[in-house]
């Protein structure tokens, strides 16, 4: 069955280090996101892909940054996380067909920056 | 800019009612409107989606109604069960094929 998948489920960091968050899905899908979970806030944006090659900003991407080298994967890397990154992360990838667009989501990342 | 509301406050009901949950907007229509599921520790997942022509979809013990005009999408659950606990949350989409989420209303179905 195809699925997307998250690693690591959690994760610790300090203030300043490099962190990167995976995202892989088998869906064959060609947009993949990035979200941020936090009380009283929801579902955040932060970054997008069309596809191969393509990346958006969204609405909280300051402070991370993501490629797209492949379809099946999105990694998403904090350049020099901070205390206000503490979050669950989620990946989620829809089919990009036009029309309609429901999204699949990962498992979640939970990640501590101390 | 677009704003979503679900209610903060969770639903608690007794096993066997109907859940209605709601999610309103501002501004303009979206294209279509989408449901999800979350549990706690795990990735929403979709439950129902209804497009701006469309009036009421249904999908065994569930139905969403979408009204233009009260810019509001109702979202039921018949016969609900304790299973059925969890955050449902509503995600817009106005045509750029991303949607943008409510912040959740928590269902709490006691037996």
């Amino acid at each position: 069955d195809a699925e997307i998948t998250q690693s690591p489920r959690h994760k610790i960091t300090e203030t300043g280090r490099q962190v990167t968050l995976a995202c892989h899905q088998t869906w064959n899908h060609n947009n993949m996101f990035w979200y941020r979970q936090d009380l009283g806030h929801g579902l955040r944006l932060i970054h997008y892909s069309y596809g191969v090659h393509d990346t958006n900003k969204g609405e909280v991407s300051d402070g991370y940054s993501v490629s797209r080298s492949n379809t099946e994967d999105l990694p998403l890397t904090l350049e020099s996380a901070a205390s206000s990154q503490t979050s669950v992360y989620f990946c989620a990838s829809s089919d990009g067909t036009g029309g309609a667009e429901t999204q699949y989501f990962g498992p979640g990342t939970r990640l501590l920056v101390l | 800019s677009q704003k979503i509301e679900q209610n903060s406050e969770a639903l608690n009901i007794q096993e066997g009612k109907t859940a209605t949950l709601t999610c309103n907007y501002t501004n303009y229509s979206p294209a279509y409107l989408q449901w999800y599921r979350q549990d706690p520790g795990r990735g929403p997942v979709f439950l129902l989606l209804i497009r701006e022509n469309e009036k009421e979809k249904r999908k065994e013990r569930l139905k969403v109604t979408f009204d233009t005009t009260l810019k509001q999408s109702l979202f039921h659950i018949t016969a609900s069960q304790p299973a059925d606990s969890a955050t449902y949350l509503c995600a817009l989409d106005w045509g750029s094929y991303i949607p943008t989420f409510g912040r959740g209303t928590s269902l709490i179905v006691h037996p």
